[in-house]
Order: structure tokens, then C-alpha cells, then sequence
């Protein structure tokens, strides 16, 4: 059965810093998410991404965050200047057709932020 | 986006029936009800979803009423390995997920 992924699994990384998380989705899906889950709290919505361009976004999702299909297969979500708050774990999803009417997402394992 | 209302957690024994009971009361016409269920440290996994009446899978059944302002997820003859939090969305667009329903399943 395919299946998201995402790499890295795990990333600590120092207050300030950058970094890019990536995700592969599923090859005909065409609906790509972000979402994040801090520990010991529900799972959050951060961004949607359709043809190139972000669909929606949450208002966590501010300027430190963008995403990018940078090739046919991958699909990255980019912190500018990590926070200490941003730490948790950060899910990827895609869908063949936008959320809705017998569709689901298709959730990647998660890759486990720390920011120190 | 409808709202959605479930139990914070249940308990239950391996092999009962689990009933998990989510309320909709603004749900629209054209919104589905989807479950999702999360293992810890996993993402979450589609379960299942309906419209209306009765929908059966291999993994669980989702009873729809007339009204469509509630649905209740039904697993059968749990095991200890479905001790999971399990996420009740209605609705089109964007994921929102609520804090879910902690099913822990005891031997």
C-alpha cells in the first residue's frame, strides 16, 4: 500500500536556527497538509497546498513558516527561525482530491522537533 | 466547519464492543463524517466515513441517524492493541481536529 513519508524521523536543532522538514506523498495525490501535534495535545492544522500554491493556512502558520513543492515528489515545510514553542511533532498528509466528499488524508509518521 | 463534541476517554476490556458517541449538532448538508484513530508518536489513520445511516468496513461500523447531528463509531471485539485516541471531523476543506476520545482497552 503506498504511504507518506517523511524525513528526518527525529531533529533537535538550537533556538534561531532553520530548518526544513520534507515529506514524500503519495504519487497521484495532488492535495499535500502540514499539520502539528505538541506533545500531549491535539493535532493542529498549519497549511494546505494545491498546485503550487497554498490553499489555506491557520494562524499558527506565520511568516516563519513556509512550504514548498521544490520537485514532482517532495513537499517541505520550512521553519525561517525556530522558537523553543516550536517544538513537537510535525505531520505531513496528502489526498488525491481536497477533503471533503469520500476523500481522506494520507498521514506521513511524524518527524519529532526539538527546538533547545 | 462543524463543531464537534466527544467523551474525553473511555475504558473498556479486550473483546467487548466499543461504542464512541461524537455530536455534531451544526453539521451542514453537505458535511462527511470521517474517524480517524492515532497510536502514540503515530499520525493519524483513517478509520472511516459516512454520510448517513449505517457504513461497515473491515475494522468498524458508523452509525449515522436520521438527524446526522451525532454519529457513533463502533469497534468490535476490541484487543489491547486498539488502546488509541480516536478523532471524530466533520466537514469539507481543512482538517480541525478536537482533542479526541482516549480509548484504553484493559486485559
Amino acid at each position: 500500500e503506498p504511504e507518506v513519508t517523511q524525513t528526518p524521523s527525529h531533529q533537535v536543532t538550537q533556538m534561531g536556527q532553520e530548518v526544513i522538514l520534507r515529506c514524500v506523498p503519495i504519487s497521484n495525490h495532488l492535495y499535500f497538509y502540514w499539520y502539528r501535534q505538541i506533545l500531549g495535545q491535539k493535532v493542529e492544522f498549519l497549511v494546505s497546498f494545491y498546485n503550487n500554491e497554498i490553499s489555506e493556512k491557520s494562524e499558527i502558520f506565520d511568516d516563519q513558516f513556509s512550504v514548498e513543492r521544490p520537485d514532482g515528489s517532495n513537499f517541505t515545510l520550512k521553519i525561517r527561525s525556530t522558537k523553543l514553542e516550536d517544538s513537537a511533532m510535525y505531520f505531513c498528509a496528502s489526498s488525491e482530491r481536497p477533503q471533503g466528499i469520500g476523500e481522506t488524508q494520507y498521514f506521513g509518521p511524524g518527524t519529532r522537533l526539538l527546538v533547545l | 466547519l462543524a463543531k464537534t463534541t466527544q467523551p474525553i476517554s473511555m475504558d473498556s476490556y479486550e473483546g467487548q464492543e466499543v461504542n464512541i458517541t461524537c455530536s455534531h449538532n451544526n453539521i451542514a448538508t453537505n458535511d462527511y463524517i470521517t474517524w480517524y484513530q492515532q497510536f502514540p508518536s503515530q499520525g493519524p489513520r483513517f478509520i472511516i466515513q459516512g454520510y448517513k445511516t449505517k457504513v461497515t468496513n473491515e475494522v468498524a461500523s458508523l452509525f449515522i441517524p436520521a438527524d446526522r447531528k451525532s454519529s457513533t463509531l463502533s469497534l468490535p471485539r476490541v484487543s489491547l492493541s486498539d488502546t488509541a485516541v480516536y478523532y471524530c471531523l466533520v466537514g469539507e476543506g481543512d482538517m480541525r481536529f478536537g482533542a479526541g476520545t482516549r480509548l484504553t482497552v484493559k486485559p
